[in-house]
């Protein structure tokens, strides 16, 4: 059975800084990854997908990489802004999972605060 | 940008209610599918629905819960005989493309259900 890990579970930056969130999968059979975000009480915002094919991903300041063969994604967060604070989840798609099921198992979370 | 929308935000019940919770996924979307996540802990798969049918659930979704697209537009789950432990945050998620693109297109959700059980 799948599981997904993500260190640390909170993490405070001080404005302007670089930050690398971590997820962890056990099972290196996906299909893809998704990076999304969180805010309280909110739903999630999906903000990169990278196919099992791909090595990375980036939308502005924003880049994941994933490394499947060791079960790895980075989520890399360029001159953090207050604006960043939220919850950052992992999440994967499984080859267990059939063509029109998507069924995505995630990670707990990283929670973010960015002081200005 | 087009959205999911789930109403209502919050929904209070008292236990053995029956509760529907009500989603319109993006106009275009094939791939519709029901998540949740209990308080301070992960986002859970629930079901997934394609073609008028479910194509997968989990071990979650037992006979209390079930899932309608009655018109082209609405995405339904229904929870028949609520408990304590049904509440959570509930969300509704879709996904475009065809067969031939079913392992590029992104999974978008709503804001999410926020489901009170008493």
């Amino acid at each position: 059975k799948q599981e997904v890990t993500q260190i640390p579970a909170a993490l405070s930056v001080p404005e302007g800084e670089n930050l690398v969130l971590n997820c962890s999968f056990t099972d290196s059979a996906i299909y893809n990854l998704q990076w999304f975000r969180q805010d309280p009480g909110k739903g999630l915002t999906s903000l990169l997908l990278i196919q099992s094919s791909q090595r990375e991903q980036t939308s502005g300041r924003l880049n994941a990489s994933l490394d499947k063969s060791s079960g790895r994604s980075t989520l890399y967060i360029a001159a953090s802004q207050p604006g960043d604070s939220a919850t950052y989840l992992c999440a994967v798609r499984g080859k267990d999972s059939g063509a029109g099921s998507y069924q995505l198992t995630f990670g707990k979370g990283t929670k973010l605060s960015v002081i200005p | 940008e087009p959205e999911v929308t789930q109403t209502p935000s919050h929904q209070v019940t008292q236990m053995g209610q029956e509760v529907i919770l009500r989603c319109v996924p993006i106009s275009n979307h094939l791939y519709f599918y029901w998540y949740r996540q209990i308080l301070g802990q992960k986002v859970e798969f629930l079901v997934s629905f394609y073609n008028n049918e479910i194509s997968e659930k989990s071990e979650i979704f037992d006979d209390q819960f079930s899932v309608e697209r009655p018109d082209g537009s609405n995405f339904t789950l229904k929870i028949r005989s609520t408990k304590l432990e049904d509440s959570a945050m509930y969300f509704c998620a879709s996904r475009a493309g065809t067969t031939s693109q079913v392992k590029s297109s992104p999974l978008h959700f709503g804001n999410g259900t926020r489901l009170t059980v008493t």
